[in-house]
């Protein structure tokens, strides 16, 4: 069974660059899509985007000008970066695996908490 | 953007009774709808997909219906591991922009 867990700094300063990690474990990052997921405190879910084994990325227009997600097959991990953080990028997020194919349901990690503040 | 609503906000029920929350589409997303249940501190977790297809774990208590822009999940006599939030999310774009309904939050009554 595919696992995933994400990891990085839980504190980050605002107009710095969010970094985090999602690695893989019980299967390969090449065989599946990958997606990022957010959750502000509080609040309802939001995608980020998608990468692939291929590093063909999609991103949430919303978001597209900040992204920036990177697959790195020798780790079996992906990536994400988010640029000029906010406040209002505080929110738990979450790598997860399409269930199937590129277009799909979502199986979700743990999620991490990353608080934009100084 | 597909937007997702989910109805009601909340839902009360005891033990044993039955459950249906909703979830609309602005437009078609035909068969493409996915359904997670997220307790409190957890990930959500993948419980319906393609809107009537239970996910591994899930026991037939837990059922899903609709197509187009109308969609329902039904538990048919809940138990206390069941209250939860509940959140509906489309997969129908191309390319994908994934989008979530705001939650349904089933609590004992």
């Amino acid at each position: 069974q595919v696992q995933l867990q994400e990891s990085g700094p839980g504190l980050v300063n605002p107009s710095e660059t969010l970094s985090l990690t999602c690695s893989v474990s019980g299967g390969s990052v090449s065989s599946y899509f990958w997606s990022w997921i957010r959750q502000p405190p509080g609040k309802g879910l939001e995608w980020i985007g998608y990468i692939i084994y291929s590093g063909t990325t999609n991103y949430n227009p919303s978001l597209e000008s900040r992204v920036t997600m990177s697959i790195d097959t020798s780790k079996n991990q992906f990536s994400l970066k988010l640029t000029s953080v906010t406040a209002a990028d505080t929110a738990v997020y979450y790598c997860a695996r399409h269930r199937a194919g590129p277009n799909d349901s979502l199986v979700w990690g743990k999620g991490t908490t990353v608080t934009v503040s100084s | 953007e597909i937007v997702m609503t989910q109805s009601p906000a909340t839902l009360s029920a005891s033990p044993g009774e039955g459950a249906t929350l909703s979830c609309r589409a602005s437009q078609t997303v035909s068969s493409n709808v996915a359904w997670y249940q997220q307790k409190p501190g957890q990930a959500p977790r993948l419980l319906m997909y393609n809107t009537s297809t239970r996910a591994t774990g899930f026991p037939a208590r837990f059922s899903g219906s609709g197509s187009g822009t109308e969609f329902t999940l039904t538990i048919s006599s809940l138990q206390s591991e069941d209250f939860a939030v509940y959140f509906c999310q489309q997969y129908y774009n191309w390319p994908p922009k994934y989008t979530f309904g705001q939650g349904t939050k089933l609590e004992i009554k």
